[in-house]
């Protein structure tokens, strides 16, 4: 059964620091992965799509990497923002099941605070 | 930009009362989802639908649960007879569906608060 982890579960910087955020899964057998970003009691909005067969993608100031034999995923933010602060959420489409729906599986997320 | 869109977005409801959760999909999108997020917890997957009809529900989706599109537009989410742990955010996606691989584009969500 697919399960997601993401480190840290929080984290705190100042502005204009580069950052990593961390995302793990436990069966490589993925569709695509997907982040999103979430602020406080607000809605999920797509950052990067990556698929399967892909190694990163860049929006931006944000860059997504993607290791599917290790079961990892990176998020970069470049030049971080007191704007960026949110809780940034992975999930990922699993293979697991049949037929075209492959629900998403999610991690639990990290939230960040970027400090002015 | 076309956005999914969804109403209300907080409901306060009484344990036991119905609940109609809607949403507007993206136009041409094909696959039509739910999920939910219990404060502090994970995201979780309730419901997908395709062709008009339920292609995969998780355990969570039992019989209080219902969708409906009634129409080309409406995507509905009914609780029959809300409990306290149906206090949620419930968010609404869809997926164009040409593309296997394709992105799942959410709503801003509508938050449930059971009494």
């Amino acid at each position: 059964k697919q399960e997601v982890t993401q480190i840290p579960a929080a984290l705190s910087v100042p502005e204009g620091e580069n950052l990593v955020l961390n995302c793990s899964f436990t069966d490589s057998a993925i569709y695509n992965l997907q982040w999103f970003r979430q602020d406080p009691g607000k809605g999920l909005t797509s950052l990067l799509l990556i698929q399967s067969s892909q190694r990163e993608q860049t929006s931006g100031r944000l860059n997504a990497s993607l290791d599917k034999s290790s079961g990892r995923s990176t998020l970069y933010i470049a030049a971080s923002q007191p704007g960026d602060s949110a809780t940034y959420l992975c999930a990922v489409r699993s293979r697991e099941n049949a037929g075209n729906n492959r629900k998403l599986i999610w991690g639990l997320g990290t939230s960040l605070a970027v400090n002015p | 930009e076309p956005e999914v869109t969804q109403t209300p977005s907080h409901q306060v409801t009484q344990m036991g009362q119905e609940v109609i959760l809607r949403c507007v999909p993206i136009s041409n999108h094909l696959y039509f989802y739910w999920y939910r997020q219990i404060l502090g917890q994970k995201v979780e997957f309730l419901v997908s639908f395709y062709n008009n009809e339920i292609s995969e529900k998780s355990e969570i989706f039992d019989d209080q649960f219902s969708v409906e599109r009634p129409d080309g537009s409406n995507f509905t989410l009914k609780i029959r007879s809300t409990k306290l742990e149906d206090s949620a955010m419930y968010f609404c996606a869809s997926r164009e569906g040409t593309v296997p691989g394709g992105e799942l584009f959410f709503g801003e969500g509508s938050r449930l608060t059971v009494l």
